[in-house]
């Protein structure tokens, strides 16, 4: 089975730069993924690591440690609009299930 | 494309009753997964098609839950009978291919349907 770990809020303000992460625990490994989710809405794709190091897309960043079992959503240059909940999901290669993790909370202050 | 597309938005019901949640994929994607979403349980697989076939019905929580696919262009998720513990946003999401491995591929999510059973 899977499990996964993020910290639950993250607070930070205009212009700042903030990092999420997530931990996981898989019988395998097939990837991880990362979605936003603005209240009321639907998540949304963000970004995808199938091997280690940084994925850059704009002002976001994901980053993969598959020895660690660990990923980093990095936002940059932080916006109102950003003020979301971002989740880390996986899939390993043994599961059959795709499971996200519990969200974390952004809140970004002017 | 209109994007992946969900009826109703909202459904309220009374416990014991049968309600039915329906989705459209965007035009041409071959996997549909549909997932619920609480406050206490998070964001949750129920089940995936691939090319309208039911491949991993591991997360459906229930007999009283059932999903079809009879073709390509549409899907729906039926509870039966509703119990109060349903009350969810069921979200249906579709992808040109897996949203995970090698050739992953971006998984979209339709609007969601908030259930409330009384």
């Amino acid at each position: 089975g899977q499990s996964l770990e993020q910290p639950s809020e993250v607070t930070a303000v205009e212009g700042a730069i903030v990092q999420i992460n997530c931990t996981y625990q898989t019988s395998g490994f097939y990837g991880l993924s990362w979605y936003q989710q603005h209240d009321g809405g639907a998540p949304t794709f963000l970004s995808y690591n199938a091997l280690d190091g940084l994925e850059e897309t704009g002002r976001f960043s994901s980053f993969l440690s598959r020895s660690d079992s660990y990923g980093y959503l990095l936002l940059q240059e932080l916006q109102m609009k950003d003020s979301a909940s971002y989740f880390c999901a996986v899939r390993d290669n043994y599961g059959q299930n795709f499971v996200f993790g519990p969200g974390t909370r952004l809140s970004v202050l002017p | 494309d209109a994007g992946v597309i969900q009826s109703p938005r909202h459904e309220v019901t009374e416990m014991g009753q049968e309600v039915t949640l329906r989705c459209k994929p965007i035009s041409g994607h071959d996997y549909l997964f549909w997932y619920r979403q609480t406050m206490m349980r998070g964001l949750e697989l129920l089940i995936y098609f691939n090319n309208n076939v039911p491949i991993d019905d591991s997360g459906m929580p229930e007999d009283r839950f059932s999903a079809k696919m009879p073709n390509a262009s549409f899907s729906t998720l039926k509870i039966q009978p509703s119990e109060p513990r349903d009350s969810a946003v069921y979200f249906c999401a579709s992808s040109l291919g897996p949203p995970w491995g090698e050739i992953q591929e971006t998984q979209y999510f339709g609007p969601g349907t908030r259930l409330l059973v009384l």
